[in-house]
Parts: structure tokens; C-alpha cells; sequence
């Protein structure tokens, strides 16, 4: 079945560390999106890539990286230099090319928590 | 800008009760309409979509109708369980162009017993 995955379920990193969420589909969607989601709160987005080797930043991007090396896989790393970075990091893909009466299908998610 | 508006949580309703999220939306130019749903500790899901004027959506009971006149999408369900206790969200998306999705903040929903 195709789907987006998302790994680890939970990671831990200790203040200063850089640390990388995984998020691979296999569903050829052309567009990928990372949001965070921090407790009780909606969503926001950090990065978003509509093709391979471009991405755009969202709402909050400061302390974030990303790349889209693959068609199938969009990392976003989580730099030292975000101050709060403990929340639930969701990743999501769509169709696009003018298909965009589709929404998105998401991952189920990455539990950063820093201690 | 486009935006969409969900009515505050949490809602509270005991099992069998009749639930009612508000949305309404405002956009630039003629969207889709989506609602997702969220359980404890999992990614969103899509529940219904609806992509134009009057089409109504509808999945495992839940009902939503695309009301331009209104630029609102209310999701109803005639009888809540239980395992329907999640957050709902509502969101547009323009069908010009590549348009991301706009989310409203989300409606915690919990039923009780």
C-alpha cells in the first residue's frame, strides 16, 4: 500500500545537537510539507517543496533545513539553533500539477522532545 | 488573505448526541473544502472534502456541505461514539495554480460514555 512514513515515532536529542526526522512516500505525490505542532495548537508550517531540488520556507523556518535530493524523501533537520524545538513534527504530501482539488496525506508523525 | 475560522473547543457530548463543528472560510478565489481528523498522538486523516458549491462530503457518518453562500462547511454527525473523540480540522485550498492547504486551529472533540 502507498502511504508516507515518517521515523522515528519518538526521538530524544540533548540541547545543542542537531538532529534529522525521516519522511519518505511512495505514493508519487510531487509536492512534500513539513509543519510542527505543539501541544493543544493547530498547525504551522516549516518548510515546503513543490519539486526535487527546490523548497520553500514557510511560517517558521528559523532554526530549520531541509532538502529534496529524491522525489521520495524530504528530511528536515532540526538545527541548535532552534530555541524550542520539543513538539510533533508532521509530514505531508499532495499531488500537484494543477490537481489541487486533493488535499494532503500526512505521516504520522515525529515526537521531538529535547532534554 | 484566505483564511479559515473553526468554532472554539473543547466540545463536549455524551455518546449518541448530535455534533455540530462550525466553519467558515474566506478565500480569494474558488477552493475545495477539506475536514481532517486527528486521534491521540497520530498524523491528520482525511475525513471529507467537498470541491464545489453545494457538492456534500461524507465519510463513516460525518457530513459536510459546501455552502458558498454562506463560505461556510460545517461537519454534523446525527450520532457521536466514543472513538469519535479526536480534533477536527477544516482547511481550503484554491484550485488555481499550486495552493497549500490553510488549516482553521482545529475543535477538540471529546465524548463521554
Amino acid at each position: 500500500d502507498g502511504g508516507i512514513t515518517q521515523s522515528p515515532k519518538y526521538l530524544f536529542r540533548k540541547e545543542g545537537q542537531n538532529v534529522t526526522l525521516s519522511c519518505e512516500q511512495n505514493l508519487n505525490h510531487d509536492a512534500m510539507y513539513w509543519y510542527r505542532q505543539d501541544p493543544g495548537q493547530g498547525l504551522r508550517l516549516i518548510y515546503y517543496s513543490q519539486i526535487v531540488n527546490d523548497f520553500q520556507k514557510g511560517d517558521i523556518a528559523e532554526g530549520y533545513s531541509v532538502s529534496r535530493e529524491k522525489k521520495e524523501s524530504f528530511p528536515l533537520t532540526v538545527t541548535s539553533a532552534q530555541k524550542n524545538p520539543t513538539a510533533f513534527y508532521l509530514c505531508a504530501s499532495s499531488i500537484d500539477r494543477g490537481r489541487t482539488n486533493y488535499g494532503y496525506t500526512f505521516g504520522s508523525g515525529t515526537r521531538l522532545t529535547v532534554v | 488573505g484566505d483564511s479559515v475560522t473553526q468554532m472554539e473547543g473543547p466540545v463536549t457530548l455524551s455518546e449518541e448526541a448530535f455534533l455540530t463543528i462550525n466553519c467558515t472560510y474566506t478565500a480569494t478565489g474558488y477552493p475545495s473544502l477539506f475536514w481532517y481528523v486527528q486521534y491521540p498522538g497520530e498524523g491528520l486523516q482525511l475525513l471529507l472534502k467537498a470541491t464545489k458549491a453545494d457538492d456534500k462530503g461524507s465519510n463513516k457518518g460525518f457530513e459536510a456541505t459546501y455552502r458558498k453562500e454562506t463560505t461556510s462547511f460545517h461537519l454534523e454527525k446525527g450520532s457521536v461514539q466514543v472513538s469519535d473523540s479526536a480534533v477536527y480540522f477544516c482547511a481550503l485550498r484554491l484550485n488555481t495554480g499550486f495552493q497549500k492547504l490553510v488549516f482553521g486551529t482545529g475543535t477538540r472533540l471529546l465524548v463521554s460514555p
